[in-house]
């Protein structure tokens, strides 16, 4: 599986644009890129994946880049109760979600108000 | 939709003694997966079904632990005898393509 490399923390005012990085330069073709964050005492909340095309939806955006060496996760206008781990994971997409997914350490998002 | 159910959602228990963790996946999906957490390890997967079959136990710690899911809407987890290592967050996820679904987590406590 592709290792994914992610800042250990990053901070965002409220109302601005959060923008999580993540390097995953050995990701292979048929590699798919997950995102999922984790609020405190809550359990993982899948968020959006995507596998070459950029990605949006009511939570947030993915872009990958052409060479899908590295992506990017866009929270267009972040709030307080985005404050949580978000984790980037690359996997193989099994039929029916069967993705054994491996969480790392992820980055540890602040929003300040 | 209710989400994926745990229960209960804390649980303290004594050494040696028998713990049973319960979970509900979200109805029509077909995987169903069983995590722990903990500060040390992180978030590991454990076990996973698809349709009721378990397909990939290789997380399963030891013996001490098994998992069960005789029907779509129920499965458990349990641990028989409990040490005080197993003490972490257990979740439960379900998923049917794309995303994992996961619960609140039931917090184990072995003293």
């Amino acid at each position: 599986d592709a290792k994914t490399t992610q800042p250990t923390s990053m901070d965002c005012a409220e109302g601005r644009a959060a923008n999580l990085p993540c390097n995953h330069s050995t990701i292979s073709g048929n590699e798919y890129v997950y995102w999922y964050r984790q609020i405190h005492s809550q359990g993982p909340q899948y968020i959006i994946h995507g596998l070459k095309n950029n990605e949006t939806n009511e939570m947030a955006s993915l872009i990958i880049t052409e060479d899908r060496k590295s992506s990017t996760l866009i929270l267009p206008h972040a709030t307080l109760r985005d404050t949580a781990v978000y984790y980037c994971i690359v996997r193989e997409r099994g039929p029916g979600g069967s993705e054994k997914l491996v969480f790392g350490k992820g980055t540890k998002l602040t929003v300040n108000p | 939709d209710a989400g994926v159910i745990q229960s209960p959602r804390h649980e303290v228990t004594e050494m040696g003694q028998e713990v049973t963790l319960r979970c509900k996946p979200i109805s029509g999906h077909d995987y169903l997966f069983w995590y722990r957490q903990t500060m040390m390890r992180g978030l590991e997967l454990l076990i996973y079904f698809n349709n009721n079959v378990p397909i990939d136990d290789s997380g399963m710690p030891e013996d001490r632990f098994s998992a069960k899911m005789p029907n779509a809407s129920f499965s458990t987890l349990k641990i028989q005898p409990s040490e005080p290592r197993d003490s972490a967050v257990y979740f439960c996820a379900s998923s049917l393509r794309g995303g994992q679904y996961f619960g609140p987590g039931t917090r184990l406590t072995v003293t």
